[in-house]
C-alpha cells in the first residue's frame, strides 16, 4: 500500500514562531487532506488540498502533486495550536484515507 | 446540526463483553469508515461502506462487525472484547462523487477494556 511519511515527529515552539510540517508519499494520490487533533483528540480539518496552495487564516499548505509532497504553513503559532498534525491521502481507486505517523506540535508560552 | 457523531464517547467494559458504537451522518454522505487509532495516536482504516459494499481491512479481527441500516448510520459491534482492543475508534464519512471528497470524523469514542 501506499506510505506516508511526515516530519518532523516532534516539534517544539515559542508561541509566535513560524514552522513547515511535511507529508511525503510514495505514490499518486486523488486526495490529500490535513487534520489536527486537538489536545481533546478531536480531529479537525484544515485542508482538502490534492493539488495547489490554500490558505486559511495563520495556516497555509501546498501540495505538489507530481513530486509526490505537501507542506503545512504555521505562521504566528499560538498555544492552541498544540497537538497533532496529520496528513492523509488515498490513491487512484481507493476510497479511504491512508494516514501518516504525524507531527507532534507544542507550542510554549 | 453535528455533521458525523458517534455514542458512546466513553466506553469502560469488562473483557469478553459484547458492545457496540453507533455513528450517524447528517451530510448526505454515500460512504462511511471505522478507524481505529491506537496508543501511539497510528490512525489505520478497519471498514469503509459504500452503498452495500462493504470493504474489510484484513487485519481486523473478524470480532468486529460493521452494520449499516441505512447510509445515514453505521454501527461497529465488537464480540468478546480483549485488552487489545482498548483504543480510540473514529467514525469518518465522505462523497465519494464529484470534485469535493473532504472526509469528515467524528468525535471518536474512547474504548477501555478491563
Amino acid at each position: 500500500g501506499i506510505q506516508v511519511e511526515q516530519s518532523p515527529p516532534d516539534l517544539i515552539l515559542q508561541e509566535g514562531a513560524n514552522s513547515t510540517l511535511r507529508c511525503n508519499f510514495s505514490d499518486s494520490v486523488n486526495n490529500l487532506q490535513w487534520f489536527h487533533q486537538n489536545p481533546w483528540g478531536q480531529l479537525i480539518n484544515l485542508f482538502y488540498i490534492p493539488s495547489g496552495t490554500k490558505q486559511n487564516g495563520r495556516l497555509s499548505a501546498t501540495t505538489v502533486a507530481t513530486e509526490r509532497y505537501s507542506l503545512l504553513y504555521i505562521s504566528s503559532s499560538q498555544t492552541t495550536d498544540s497537538g497533532v498534525y496529520f496528513c492523509a491521502v488515498d490513491q487512484t481507486g481507493a476510497n479511504n484515507l491512508f494516514f501518516g505517523t504525524g507531527t507532534r506540535l507544542t507550542v510554549i508560552p | 446540526d453535528t455533521a458525523v457523531s458517534q455514542t458512546p464517547k466513553y466506553l469502560v467494559t469488562q473483557m469478553g463483553n459484547d458492545k457496540s458504537i453507533k455513528c450517524e451522518q447528517n451530510l448526505g454522505h454515500d460512504t462511511m469508515y471505522w478507524y481505529k487509532q491506537d496508543s501511539k495516536k497510528f490512525l489505520k482504516i478497519m471498514f469503509s461502506y459504500n452503498n452495500k459494499e462493504l470493504i474489510i481491512n484484513e487485519t481486523v479481527p473478524n470480532r468486529f462487525s460493521p452494520k449499516s441500516p441505512d447510509k445515514a448510520h453505521l454501527n461497529l459491534h465488537i464480540n468478546s472484547l480483549e485488552l487489545g482492543d482498548s483504543a480510540v475508534y473514529f467514525c469518518a464519512s465522505r462523497l465519494t462523487s464529484g470534485r469535493l471528497k473532504t472526509q469528515y470524523f467524528g468525535p471518536g469514542t474512547r474504548l477501555l477494556v478491563l
